[in-house]
Formats: structure tokens, sequence, C-alpha cells
């Protein structure tokens, strides 16, 4: 089953927007990462948070995580046409060694 | 440049055919990692690797098997088994996990896309 899973599962907005995309997990986890695929590409990494940090920030990139809520959310900042893509959370699952289990992305489509 | 490169783009498969995906890394990562992804989907594990000459199913193993002779290789056979093979196959790789706990980043590939024939 599926340890992610992004809400909304996709996103239209104009640039210069923030775009909020939402990750909620079922099992306790020791950090999570956000992940961007551009279409018929391979995945990047964008950020990773440890369980016990509440927030990071990446340049335009701002995740957090709520533990307590089973949670995540990453905010991308002043949008550009260029942050089109698939956004993917993915959670370590606490005990599933070097594994990621990885959500069903959230389609993201910013409009110039 | 260091990087995962995996070949080839496009691959078509016949009935009861087996066919090899290629997955090739310079980045001198002791963990590597097979993905199927299905249209509109999210990215599922069919085998990993954490170092030369060992790798454990993950969740959709049937149907495919790996081999990890070489530190820097990978490769993913889809076996005539495998009913439903049409899917984005994505190859990673990572530093080694410490302690069981998943802490690196996964560093991907551009991906097989596979269609049968």
């Amino acid at each position: 089953s599926q340890q992610g899973e992004e809400d909304p599962q996709a996103l239209s907005i104009q640039e210069g927007e923030n775009a909020t995309m939402n990750c909620s997990y079922k099992t306790s986890i020791n950090n999570l990462q956000w992940y961007r695929q551009n279409s018929g590409r391979g995945l990047v990494h964008l950020i990773l948070i440890r369980s016990n940090e509440r927030e990071k920030h990446s340049g335009r990139l701002r995740v957090t995580l709520d533990t307590s809520k089973k949670s995540s959310s990453l905010l991308i900042t002043a949008s550009r046409a260029a942050d089109t893509a698939s956004y993917f959370c993915a959670t370590d699952g606490g005990t599933s060694g070097s594994r990621l289990t990885f959500g069903e992305g959230t389609q993201l489509t910013v409009n110039p | 440049d260091g990087g995962i490169t995996q070949s080839p783009k496009y691959l078509f498969r016949k009935e009861g055919q087996n066919v090899t995906l290629s997955c090739e890394q310079n980045l001198n990562h002791d963990a590597m990692y097979w993905y199927r992804q299905d249209p509109g989907q999210g990215l599922r594990l069919i085998y990993y690797s954490q170092i030369v000459n060992d790798f454990q199913k993950g969740d959709i193993a049937e149907g495919y098997s790996v081999s990890r002779e070489k530190k820097e290789s990978f490769p993913l056979t889809v076996t005539s088994a495998q009913k439903n093979p049409t899917a984005f196959y994505l190859c990673a790789s990572s530093i080694r996990s410490v302690g069981g706990v998943s802490n690196q980043p996964q560093h991907f590939g551009d991906g097989t896309r596979l269609s049968i024939l």
C-alpha cells in the first residue's frame, strides 16, 4: 500500500503565485523527501526533512513536517512556468531500511 | 559528469520474450534501485541492492529478475512471466544508508519506456 498520498492530485496556477502541495503518510518515519519529475524524465531530489525537524527551506522551496498529523507540505513561492512538473513525497517508513515509498504525486501546471 | 545512464530509452517486447534494461552509474554509489511507474501513478519498487552480489525483492518483484555483479551496473530483466510489462522503468542509486535508515537522496536515470508489440 502507498505510504505517502499527495493532495491535490492536480494544481493549476498562474506564474508568480504560490503553490502548496500536501503529503500524508500512515506509519512512523525517520525522514521524508520531496522529488520533482518533469514529463518523461527521471525524478530529481528537492529536499529531505528529518522527523525531528519542523521546517526546512531551499531557495523558493519551503517544506514543513507535522509528525503528530503524519503530514508534510511543500510550498513553492513565486512560481515560474519552469516549475511545471509532478511532485512526489517519499518516506522511509521508519524501519524499512534503505527503501523509500513514493506517493502518487501532484501534477503542478504553472501558466505563463 | 557523474550520473545514471539508462538504456535503451524505448524498448518493445514481443510475446514470450525476455528483455533486459540497462542501468549504469558512475557516482560510486553502493545502493541501486529499480522502480516501475504506470501513467499518472507514483513509483513502485521492483528490486533493490545495497551492495555488490546482494539484492532484495521490492513490492512487485514477480516477473522480474536482476543481477548485481559490478558496483556500477544493475540490469533488470523483464521476463515473459510479467504479463503486463508496459510501463516506464526508472533506475536510481544512492549512498548506502546507515543503520537501516533511508536517509540519503536517490539519484535517478531518465528511464526506459517499455511497450508490448
